[in-house]
C-alpha cells in the first residue's frame, strides 16, 4: 500500500469549513483513497473513499487531484463534534486478505 | 442496535492471567478483523478470518489467539498477560466487496485491556 503524508494537527472554526489534505505520490492505478477518524475513546469510523473523480456523502467531500498524488478530506461545516484524529489511507479495493493499515493521522480540533 | 459489538468494555487483570476478548458483527460481512492500538496511539493489525479462515496473521506472539466459531463472531483469548499487552483492542469486520460497490470497514468501540 502507497504511503501518506498528512499534517499532524489542524484548528479550524466552528462552522467552517475543515479541508485536510493528504498526500500520496506513489499511489498506484488500482489503489483507492479512504478516509477513516477516530473520535476520542472510540473505534475508528469510515468517512469516504475515491479511486479518481471526486466524491460525495452525508458526511464529507473527496478532493482528489488529476494526477491522484493529493487528495483533501472537506468536512463543509465543521462542528465540536467533528474533533478528531483523521486516517488518509491509501489501499487497493477491498478483498478478503486485504488490511487497513492507519499512519500517524491529523488531529482536528474545531473550536468554538 | 450495535453493528459490532466487542465484550468487555474495560478489563483489568494481572500479569499472567488468561483473558478472552469477545466480538460479535451483526452486519452479514464476511471478513472479522482484531486491531491494537498501543499508548502511542498507532492501530495495528493483528488478525483477519474470511469466513472463519484465518487470513492474516501478523507477527504477534504465540500468546494470542483467534477463534472464530463463525463468520459472525471473532474472539481473542490471551494466555500469560504481560504489562506490554496493556492497550486498546479493536475489532472490524468487512464485506469482500464486489466491483463497482465499496464498503469500508466497521469498528467496534474497543477494549481498554490494562494489565497490572
Amino acid at each position: 500500500d502507497a504511503k501518506t503524508t498528512q499534517p499532524t494537527s489542524m484548528d479550524c472554526a466552528e462552522g467552517r469549513a475543515a479541508n485536510l489534505p493528504c498526500n500520496h505520490s506513489t499511489i498506484s492505478g488500482n489503489e483507492y483513497v479512504y478516509w477513516y477518524r477516530q473520535i476520542h475513546s472510540q473505534g475508528p469510523q469510515y468517512i469516504i473513499h475515491g479511486l479518481k473523480n471526486n466524491e460525495t456523502n452525508e458526511m464529507a467531500s473527496l478532493i482528489i487531484t488529476e494526477d491522484r498524488k493529493s487528495s483533501t478530506l472537506i468536512l463543509p461545516h465543521a462542528t465540536l463534534r467533528d474533533t478528531a484524529v483523521y486516517y488518509c489511507i491509501v489501499r487497493v479495493r477491498e478483498t478478503s486478505g486485504s488490511r487497513l493499515t492507519f499512519g500517524e493521522g491529523t488531529q482536528l480540533t474545531v473550536n468554538p | 442496535d450495535t453493528a459490532v459489538s466487542q465484550t468487555p468494555k474495560y478489563l483489568v487483570t494481572q500479569m499472567g492471567n488468561d483473558k478472552s476478548i469477545k466480538c460479535e458483527q451483526n452486519l452479514g460481512h464476511d471478513t472479522m478483523y482484531w486491531y491494537k492500538q498501543d499508548s502511542k496511539k498507532f492501530l495495528k493489525i493483528m488478525f483477519s478470518y474470511n469466513n472463519k479462515e484465518l487470513i492474516i496473521n501478523e507477527t504477534v506472539p504465540n500468546r494470542f489467539s483467534p477463534k472464530s466459531p463463525d463468520k459472525a463472531h471473532l474472539n481473542l483469548h490471551i494466555n500469560s498477560l504481560e504489562l506490554g499487552d496493556s492497550a486498546v483492542y479493536f475489532c472490524a469486520s468487512s464485506q469482500f466487496s464486489t466491483p463497482g460497490q465499496g464498503s469500508g470497514y466497521t469498528f467496534g468501540s474497543g477494549t481498554r485491556l490494562t494489565v497490572v
